[in-house]
């Protein structure tokens, strides 16, 4: 069955950098596109950055643009998200999901990432 | 495109029927509506894509609908298991996907 499993989420400092990875299986990972989605605590979701089967094409939200990068690694069935610059409203549950182009398929069971003084 | 769901809770008892709304700030593909159940501490689940179209091993209780602006999630008969917050999400056809506030279905 398909499994996303997010880790890398902790407590940072505002301005401090993380990367959090995202391990896919039960599917050819290489075949989908891929998505960071978060979730403010208890608040809605927000999605965050997507990138293409190949690697080749990304983008991203206004609110984290020139501060995260998505990136994967198809040999290892891996996808990242460097997040850099961090800022307190940064603060959320991220999930990472599978495309189907117009919605989100699967998702992880998420990591936690606190930005806190 | 901004969804804004009514209403924020819905308190109804278990065997009733629930009716949740969508409602977009502009025109939606209906093929680019989705719909999600979240439960406590758990990821979203997809429920209904393409407006209508139940996702694999949703159960027929779970039907979507509408066009246009305005959508609708309706549960039949709610079991103890549906009670859940619910999410919808449009895609415009170029990024940024986005997602309505959401309904929460609490028991009555």
């Amino acid at each position: 069955q398909v499994q996303l499993v997010e880790s890398g989420g902790g407590v940072v400092q505002p301005g401090m950098s993380l990367r959090l990875s995202c391990v896919a299986s039960g599917f050819t990972f290489r075949n989908s596109a891929m998505h960071w989605v978060r979730q403010d605590p208890g608040k809605g979701l927000e999605w965050v950055a997507v990138l293409s089967y190949d690697g080749k094409n990304n983008y991203y939200a206004d609110s984290v643009k020139g501060r995260f990068t998505i990136s994967r690694d198809n040999s290892n069935n891996t996808l990242y998200l460097q997040m850099d610059s961090l800022r307190t409203e940064d603060t959320a549950v991220y999930y990472c999901a599978r495309d189907q182009v117009t919605y989100f398929d699967q998702w992880g069971q998420g990591t936690l990432v606190a930005v806190s003084s | 495109i901004e969804l804004t769901q009514s209403p924020g809770t819905l308190s109804l008892s278990p065997g009733e029927r629930a009716t949740l709304s969508c409602r977009a700030s502009q025109s939606v593909t209906s093929t680019f509506l989705a719909w999600y159940q979240q439960k406590p501490g758990q990821a979203p689940r997809l429920l209904i894509y393409a407006a209508s179209s139940r996702a694999t091993g949703i159960p027929d209780r779970f039907s979507g609908s509408g066009s246009g602006t305005d959508f609708t999630l309706t549960i039949s008969r709610l079991e103890p298991e549906d009670f859940a917050v619910y999410y919808c999400q449009q895609y415009g056809g170029s990024p940024p996907w986005t997602f309505g506030q959401g309904t929460k279905v609490e028991i009555k």
